[in-house]
């Protein structure tokens, strides 16, 4: 398909036990992002990788969280020792275009994951 | 850290009615984009406004973002069932989307 892939779709898990989630940007796009969504809420940025560059790990909320984009492709983001607070939708999404001053991107969406911490 | 508030965080409206959502900042954004978000998908883009005073039109869905480019508003006209869902805006921080609060919008029949 010609869009932003995740997986698993839903993921139900036990408190401290480690998950990985998985995003297939869109080919070509050179950004991608990660965004947890608590239910009903707004977008809370994770992490954002662009090419080659050190990835903005300014959103991560603790050192249990981590992720990795091999080249512009295939991004995971690790989740250790899981909490309970950790439930949510994992959004990811890609962009064609490097940021730049005064310029804008539109950002493509994965379906996300929702995870469940019991 | 930059913020944006929308208001209100929930509508609930007959089809039919006419409706206005707000973004607000104390900052200022180079541009401002709107999306739309249904249940168990992602956000899709609606509009990117540039320009402070921009007026966007599209179909029923009016995008203004304020001259001081801080704050932004979206106005539907006759709303649809079809509207429903979870309206987002976002605001272009550096290298990131900043995005808003959310507001989630209801439309009945």
């Amino acid at each position: 398909g010609a869009g932003v892939s995740q997986s698993p779709s839903n993921k139900v898990t036990e408190k401290g036990k480690d998950v990985e989630l998985r995003c297939d940007p869109i080919s070509g796009h050179t950004a991608l992002y990660w965004y947890r969504q608590r239910l009903g809420q707004g977008l809370e940025f994770l992490i954002y990788f662009q090419g080659n560059s050190a990835p903005d790990k300014s959103g991560l909320p603790s050192d249990r969280f981590s992720a990795e984009r091999t080249g512009e492709s295939v991004s995971t983001l690790t989740i250790q020792r899981t909490q309970q607070e950790d439930s949510a939708v994992y959004l990811c999404a890609s962009s064609n275009r490097a940021w730049s001053s005064g310029s804008y991107n539109e950002q493509f969406f994965g379906p996300g994951t929702r995870l469940t911490v019991l | 850290t930059q913020l944006l508030e929308q208001s209100p965080q929930f509508l609930s409206i007959q089809e039919g009615e006419n409706l206005t959502v707000y973004c607000n900042s104390s900052s200022v954004f180079s541009s401002l984009q709107w999306y739309r978000q249904e249940p168990g998908e992602g956000p899709v883009l609606l509009v990117t406004v540039v320009t402070g005073g921009e007026v966007k039109k599209l179909k029923r869905l009016t995008f203004q973002f304020g001259d001081a480019r801080k704050d932004s508003s979206l106005h539907i006209t006759a709303a649809q069932t079809g509207d429903t869902g979870l309206y987002l805006c976002a605001g272009q921080g550096f290298q990131k989307l900043v995005f808003g609060t959310g507001t989630r919008l209801l439309v009945s029949p």
